[in-house]
């Protein structure tokens, strides 16, 4: 079966300071993966998505970066973060060639910048 | 206009009542639609996906489906104080990439 993992699950960390999620996927090859995030009483919006291995769309001109340095690996990045960059990460995917376009989420990442 | 739009809540529904959440969209070409249910600190996990007009009925939940209103609901039978939640309205985007739009959610309180 197809699981999704994010770490860490919650991350506290200063304004300026660099950050770096990671999701895996397990029991799938060549997934599109999803970056979003959910501010506090906000819904969800798309950061980046990927097709393939180094292959990155930006949604949304920020601080932020995306890289995929593996089939199954989906990391989130910045070089300083702000305040604005608090809210809740959620990685998400879709079996490629299944057919589908349902995406299923990850647990999420809780980060809050003080 | 926002891309997706549902009444943020809460709705407040007792037991066993029947519990309906609405949602609509803004682009007519759009094809697949979403319903996410997602508890407080918790991420979203998906209820129900339609795709064509009509209902769809899974358990005691039924996605509604209307193209030409741009409408799109979820009806829940039978309310629990489980099902109190935020639910999630999603509809992909036209384009590649299989990327989602989501309403702001909806707030459903199951009262006892």
């Amino acid at each position: 079966s197809q699981t999704i993992h994010q770490w860490p699950a919650t991350l506290v960390q200063p304004v300026g300071s660099p950050l770096s999620l990671e999701c895996t996927v397990e029991g799938t090859s060549n997934p599109n993966l999803y970056w979003y995030r959910q501010a506090a009483g906000r819904g969800l919006q798309l950061l980046f998505y990927s097709v393939g291995i180094g292959q990155i769309s930006s949604e949304v001109p920020q601080n932020l970066s995306a890289s995929r340095p593996q089939d199954r690996q989906f990391i989130l990045s910045s070089k300083k973060l702000l305040l604005s960059d608090s809210g809740f990460y959620l990685c998400a995917w879709i079996k490629a060639g299944g057919g589908t376009d349902t995406q299923y989420f990850g647990p999420g990442t809780r980060l809050t910048v003080l | 206009q926002k891309e997706v739009e549902q009444n943020s809540g809460p709705l407040s529904v007792p037991e066993g009542a029947i519990a309906s959440l609405n949602c609509t969209y803004s682009d007519r070409v759009s094809q697949s639609f979403f319903w996410y249910r997602q508890y407080s600190g918790k991420s979203p996990e998906l209820i129900m996906s339609i795709y064509s007009n009509g209902d769809k009925e899974d358990g005691r939940f039924t996605a509604q489906l209307n193209k030409a209103s741009q409408y799109v609901s979820l009806l829940i039978r039978d309310s629990q104080p489980s099902d109190s939640a935020t639910y999630l309205c999603a509809v992909k985007l036209t384009g590649g990439g299989n990327k989602l739009t989501f309403g702001t959610g909806t707030q459903l309180k199951v009262e006892l």
